[in-house]
């Protein structure tokens, strides 16, 4: 059974960077793409982008200058870093595998989520 | 970025109603449009793929249709059990997109 677990601080301070893992248990990481969603508290779903096995990835361009993923096939992981925060990065993280479908992808296993606020 | 909407933003119903969600988009997304459900305090999970695709495992009340820009997502007979938000994703453009959700809750 395919498992995803985020992992990191869960307080961030103003103009550092949050950093978030992603382990994957249960599957071959080759396979699929592998994404991050956030969700700020009461609201709904932000998309911020994908990484795949071979290393590319690519961002949501509202977040772009200040997002990096990596991946690291050895473990079973893949990361995100935001850089810059501010009180409007405080949210859900949320990790997801992404698997192709006969039209695009699907986000079809989804970590539990891990909270992160964003505070001095 | 393609722009989502889902009307009503919120609904009401009995159980055993059924239930009707639309999604409509900023332009053609060639069929490619997801549903989740996510209950309170848990992570979104897939209910529909490519606009009619049952996930395996998703019971069969649970159905989708729709082309162009313009997608429905019923629920044929509501139980309690499914008290969530459900939100509308597209997958052909990146960054994909959802939308903003419709909450559903029984009377």
């Amino acid at each position: 059974q395919v498992q995803l677990q985020e992992s990191g601080p869960g307080l961030v301070r103003p103009s550092e960077t949050l950093s978030l893992t992603c382990t994957v248990s249960g599957d071959s990481f080759s396979s699929y793409s592998w994404r991050w969603i956030r969700q700020p508290p009461g609201k709904g779903l932000e998309y911020i982008g994908y990484i795949y096995y071979s290393g590319s990835a690519s961002y949501n361009p509202s977040l772009k200058s200040r997002v990096t993923m990596s991946i690291n096939t050895s473990k079973n992981q893949f990361s995100l870093k935001l850089s810059s925060v501010t009180a409007a990065d405080t949210a859900v993280y949320y990790c997801a595998r992404g698997r192709h479908t006969i039209v695009g992808d699907a986000f079809d296993i989804w970590g539990p989520g891990k909270m992160v606020a964003v505070s001095s | 970025d393609i722009q989502m909407t889902q009307s009503p933003s919120s609904l009401s119903a009995s159980v055993g109603d059924r239930v009707t969600i639309t999604c409509q988009t900023s332009q053609d997304i060639n069929k490619c449009l997801n549903w989740y459900q996510q209950r309170p305090g848990k992570a979104p999970k897939l209910l529909i793929y490519d606009v009619s695709n049952l996930e395996t495992g998703v019971p069969s009340r649970f159905s989708g249709s729709g082309s162009g820009t313009d997608f429905t997502f019923t629920i044929s007979s509501l139980q309690p059990e499914d008290i969530a938000t459900y939100y509308c994703q597209q997958c052909d453009n990146l960054p994909f997109t959802f939308g903003p959700g419709t909450k559903v809750d029984v009377k």
